[in-house]
This record gives C-alpha cells, sequence and structure tokens, in this order.
C-alpha cells in the first residue's frame, strides 16, 4: 500500500513563503508516476497546484504558476512544493498524491493544514 | 476546462438510486474520475477514466459517460456515502476539479 505523508509549517505570516514535503513510503519515486499537489481552503473545493515526475518534468495550475514550485528528491523519495507571496486566501488542507498527468490522483495523503495569518 | 457538477446538493433515502451529474466545457474524451470526500477525510478516488471502479470500491458505484458529459451513479445508497462527490479532469493543459456535489440522508 503506497503511503503519503505531508509535513511543514502550520502556521505562515502574510507574504512569507511555504514550504511542504511529501514523504512516501511503499513505492520508489523513480519509479514512474506523477506526484501532485492539491488543496481544499475551509468549506471550499478542491484545487488542483501542480505535479512533477520523476525525470523533473513539471506542470502548474494557471492560477498559481508564478508563485509555485515543486520538487522532488528520488534519494529521499520524497517531493516538495513552495509557495510565495502568502495572504489568507492561501489557507487550506494541502494534500500531496500520486498521479495527475497520466493518471487520476489514487493515492492522498492526510492533508497538512496550513493557517496565513 | 470548466467541470460544472450538479446539483449541488442532493437529499436521499437509504436504499435509493443516486445520480450525480458532470459537465465539461469542452471535450475531455475519458479522462474523467470521481472522487469521493467523507466528512472530515480526505478525497478518495472512486472511477478513473468515467468507468473504472478502483480498487476496493463497492460495485453500487458506477460510472459512465465521455466527452463533455459524465454521470456517477450509487445503487442501493447507503448511510456511509454520505459526502461530496468530486469530478476531476486532466489534459495535456492541466488538471480540474468540479465545485462537488454533496450527498446527504
Amino acid at each position: 500500500q503506497v503511503q503519503l505523508h505531508e509535513s511543514g509549517q502550520g502556521l505562515v505570516r502574510p507574504s512569507e513563503t511555504l514550504s511542504l514535503s511529501c514523504s512516501v513510503s511503499n513505492f520508489s519515486l523513480g519509479h514512474g508516476y506523477f506526484w501532485g499537489w492539491i488543496r481544499q481552503p475551509p468549506g471550499r473545493g478542491l484545487e488542483w497546484i501542480g505535479h512533477i515526475h520523476h525525470t523533473g518534468t513539471t506542470y502548474y495550475s494557471s492560477s498559481l504558476r508564478s508563485r509555485v514550485s515543486i520538487s522532488m528528491d528520488v534519494a529521499k523519495n520524497q517531493f516538495s512544493m513552495k509557495m510565495t507571496s502568502l495572504t489568507a486566501a492561501d489557507t487550506a488542507v494541502y494534500y500531496c498524491a500520486r498521479g495527475g498527468y497520466n493518471d487520476p490522483y489514487d493515492y492522498w495523503g492526510q492533508g497538512a493544514h496550513v493557517t496565513v495569518s | 476546462i470548466v467541470l460544472t457538477q450538479f446539483p449541488d446538493t442532493l437529499s436521499v433515502s437509504v436504499g435509493e438510486r443516486v445520480t450525480l451529474s458532470c459537465r465539461a466545457s469542452k471535450t475531455v474524451r475519458n479522462y474523467l474520475a470521481w472522487y469521493q470526500q467523507r466528512p472530515g477525510q480526505g478525497p478518495r478516488l472512486l472511477i478513473s477514466d468515467a468507468s473504472y471502479r478502483a480498487t476496493g470500491v463497492p460495485s453500487r458505484f458506477s460510472g459512465s459517460g465521455s466527452g463533455t458529459d459524465f454521470t456517477l451513479t450509487i445503487n442501493n445508497l447507503e448511510p456511509e456515502d454520505v459526502a461530496v462527490y468530486y469530478c476531476q479532469q486532466r489534459n495535456y493543459d492541466g488538471l480540474t476539479f468540479g465545485g462537488g456535489t454533496k450527498v446527504e440522508i
């Protein structure tokens, strides 16, 4: 069973940068798939942020592209996201998941609560 | 590509058949997935590529459609099916989720 676990800051000040990591167990990132980030503001729906392949190929949401970067460390079997210039509108639960470009998101992390205040 | 789900909310009885709809602003071929999000939980993949049930998903869930119009059907609704259901498309341009349909008893 593939497992994902998000970690990072829970509270970020406005204008600062959010850094989150996703550790993956029971599957090697170097073996394929895209790996993505999705967020969900309180009481609202899901919003795609972006995804990355172990070859380094990345795709980002057009609305967040200017503020987001996703990277991967295959040796550590984890991938990460940075989001700059945060505002209160970025308060959300941030999920990492396996899938994206070629596949649906079939495995999800439990979610990381991030508050911008 | 914008995905529109309707209705926003469905109030149904246990044992009923439920039909949820998802319409795309342009064709997504069959690259459409459905997710279930129970209260307080993360999303769970139910259906991939419009009609393929994910591993472990009960057979009462089924998906259909192609192009721009898709349907998720839940037969014999059970209390544990109370959730918000999201559709999601993927294409070369990126990925989008629908706004969700809430199913309540």
